[in-house]
């Protein structure tokens, strides 16, 4: 069965720090992986996907077949970063059901 | 406005209750699917729907049943509630062929 770990729950960085969070996964067929954030009072919402290999809010994150990893990496930390973040597998094709890791807060102080 | 809604966002109950938590969205999407989140803990898929009439259930058992009778309507009842399954409920739907999955608030579930 497929499965998703970010070993880290908290990570706490000073402004301007890199942050990188981890992401494992374990899946014998081709992944699509996700970055989901969820800020304070705000709902679930999609940062970015490993397909579009796009920088989102100066985020990006690199698909590592041979490692199995798809780590989270900002290379300057703003407050406004301060969130919990998830990483999530899509495991099949026909529904988009989505296994996620067990989260990652991200605290940024000033 | 094109979302997707879950009402109520905070539910206290007594044990036994018979229970529905609601969820519309307005996107037109055709799959809907609900998620269990313990504090701390990971998302877990408990029901899916691919479209009108269509309930699968998901990864995590879960005592709860869910109906889609209507495209943008996709409820979850529990029969009887119990401390267990005190939790927050996230419901999300996906649609057009595209894999971005959009959540509502959450519904937060205290059994007492």
């Amino acid at each position: 069965a497929q499965r998703v770990t970010q070993p880290e729950k908290l990570l706490s960085v000073f402004k301007g720090a890199p942050v990188e969070l981890k992401c494992n996964y374990s899946y014998s067929g081709s992944p699509e992986l996700f970055w989901y954030v969820q800020y304070s009072r705000q709902r679930l919402q999609l940062l970015l996907r490993h397909i579009s290999r796009e920088s989102i809010k100066g985020f990006t994150a690199d698909l590592n077949k041979g490692e199995t990893s798809f780590h989270l990496k900002k290379p300057f930390a703003q407050e406004e970063d301060s969130a919990m973040y998830y990483c999530a597998l899509k495991v099949t094709a026909a529904v988009n059901k989505l296994t996620f890791g067990g989260g990652t807060r991200v605290l940024v102080k000033p | 406005e094109a979302d997707i809604y879950q009402t109520p966002r905070y539910l206290v109950i007594g044990t036994g209750k018979k229970i529905t938590l609601e969820c519309s969205q307005t996107m037109g999407h055709d799959k809907m699917y609900w998620y269990q989140q313990d504090p701390g803990m990971e998302l877990h898929l408990i029901h899916y729907s691919y479209g009108v009439n269509s309930t699968e259930k998901g990864d995590l058992s879960s005592e709860s049943t869910v109906s889609r009778i209507r495209t943008e309507h996709f409820p979850l009842t529990l029969e009887s509630a119990r401390p267990s399954h005190t939790s927050q409920y996230l419901c999300a739907s996906t649609g057009g062929g595209g894999t971005e999955a959009f959540f509502g608030q959450g519904t937060r579930l205290t059994v007492v």
